[in-house]
């Protein structure tokens, strides 16, 4: 059974330039999350999609957004990449009710702005 | 607002011997609870998780955590620290079944032979 998977594993994007970030969801999830871990930080949250749309945010720009597909799965996208963007960027995925259910995390994409 | 505080930033312990990692939070209510474990480079597993009923849960990897309302607290703890037990412990919380995960800063656990 497939977990989370995140692609790319790494990449490095030079400032204001624009990056996309893709997660494919556990089999038999429906929601996905995605989290911005900076180092020696614990996971931020960006957003919550399910069913399409966008259900909660966290506190980041509008510069950060997203999308998911009728398959489930997700993209991130980051625009007008900043240094302070530099971070590992987490998806997890869940049934609905991912509080009751359970997170799975993929093991994220790191981003490095230069 | 909601917030976990994890207070150690980063604690050794002997191979074999206990281990207790703090977790306080900050609720209106009592939330869904969380431990997780990253590996260097990896992503998050969940370890064990709280809801209601019995306060004392146990988890994966040998793991148990216990919550005590009264002190708003969610500890960590394991009988005997194995040299694989290595890595960054994140204690997290969700307000209700819906709620996106709040972490603390996590504490990094090394683990001397």
């Amino acid at each position: 059974d497939a977990g989370v998977t995140q692609s790319p594993t790494h990449l490095i994007k030079t400032r204001g330039q624009q990056v996309t970030l893709r997660c494919s969801p556990k089999s038999g999830h429906d929601t996905v999350s995605w989290y911005q871990q900076a180092l020696g930080q614990g996971p931020q949250f960006i957003f919550q999609y399910y069913e399409e749309e966008e259900r909660q945010r966290g506190n980041f720009p509008d510069r950060f957004s997203g999308h998911q597909f009728p398959n489930y799965s997700s993209e991130l996208n980051v625009n007008a990449l900043l240094l302070g963007d530099s971070a590992l960027y987490l998806c997890a995925s869940s049934r609905r009710g991912g509080g009751l259910y359970g997170y799975t995390f993929g093991s994220g994409t790191r981003l490095t702005v230069v | 607002a909601q917030s976990v505080t994890q207070p150690d930033i980063h604690i050794t312990v002997s191979e074999g011997a206990s281990l207790e990692l703090r977790c306080n939070y900050s609720y209106g209510a009592t939330p869904y609870l969380f431990w997780y474990v990253q590996s260097p480079g990896q992503g998050l597993q969940l370890l064990l998780k709280y809801f209601s009923g019995d306060t004392l849960v146990q988890g994966i990897k040998g793991f148990e955590a216990e919550f005590k309302r009264s002190q708003s607290s969610f500890n960590l703890r394991k009988p005997s620290v194995h040299w694989s037990d290595a890595a960054e412990y994140f204690c997290a919380i969700t307000r209700g079944s819906q709620g996106n995960l709040i972490f603390g800063k996590g504490t990094k656990l090394s683990v001397k032979p």
